[in-house]
């Protein structure tokens, strides 16, 4: 079954450090790849997609994501953590050989210490 | 553009009773899917629709229904509430191609006592 996985439940960072959210999933067809981001009692927010055109994906609020196929692997990056930042992060995919639903993460909650 | 609205934002109801959440996706949008989200079991897909036609359902009892009408407003059901249903039940949209991404609702949290 198609899965994925994030590596961390819980990521605790200071104001200013690099953000590091792990994200792998299983491989059987070509999958987009995409990274939500949600603020207590919100719904998803998107923050960027990987659609196989460029390996590194740029997305908002200054975070990228690079897709490694060799890996398997779609790690979300930001060189400098803000408190705005805290929330709860959901690596998502689904595959496009067919009409599949999402597949979600577990989710790896943010905490930014000032 | 106005987004995913989802109404309403809160319920609460007794165990037992039924409920109806509905969703306005994006104008243009014709897929509408429904998530259930809970602490203990994460995000699950609970259905899809596209054009009125239920195209995926996720593993959920019959308890649980869904319909779409011809303007894309989907409406989902929820029969015989049980303690366990209390959740954020959270609906997306999307365009023709799914490489363009969901847009989520604000979500509408049940609290079934």
């Amino acid at each position: 079954a198609q899965s994925v996985t994030q590596l961390d439940s819980h990521v605790s960072v200071s104001e200013g450090t690099p953000v590091l959210l792990r994200c792998n999933y299983s491989s059987s067809y070509s999958p987009s790849l995409f990274w939500y981001v949600q603020h207590p009692n919100k719904g998803l927010q998107l923050l960027l997609k990987y659609t196989s055109a460029a390996t590194l994906v740029k997305g908002i609020n200054g975070f990228e994501a690079e897709f490694k196929k060799s890996e398997t692997s779609f790690h979300l990056t930001k060189p400098s953590a803000h408190m705005s930042d805290a929330a709860e992060y959901f690596c998502v995919v689904v595959w496009v050989s067919g009409n599949t639903p999402l597949v979600f993460g577990k989710g790896t909650r943010l905490s930014v210490i000032a | 553009k106005a987004g995913v609205t989802q109404t309403p934002r809160y319920l609460i109801k007794t165990r037992g009773q039924q409920v109806t959440l509905s969703c306005s996706p994006i104008s243009g949008h014709r897929s509408v899917s429904w998530y259930q989200q809970t602490p203990g079991q994460g995000l699950q897909f609970l259905f899809e629709y596209f054009s009125e036609t239920q195209r995926n359902k996720g593993n959920f009892p019959g308890r649980f229904s869904g319909r779409q009408f011809s303007n894309s407003r989907s409406e989902m059901n929820v029969s015989t509430l049980e303690l366990g249903d209390s959740a954020l039940y959270l609906c997306a949209s999307r365009p023709e191609q799914v490489l363009d991404g969901y847009t989520f609702g604000s979500g509408t949290r049940l609290t079934v006592v």
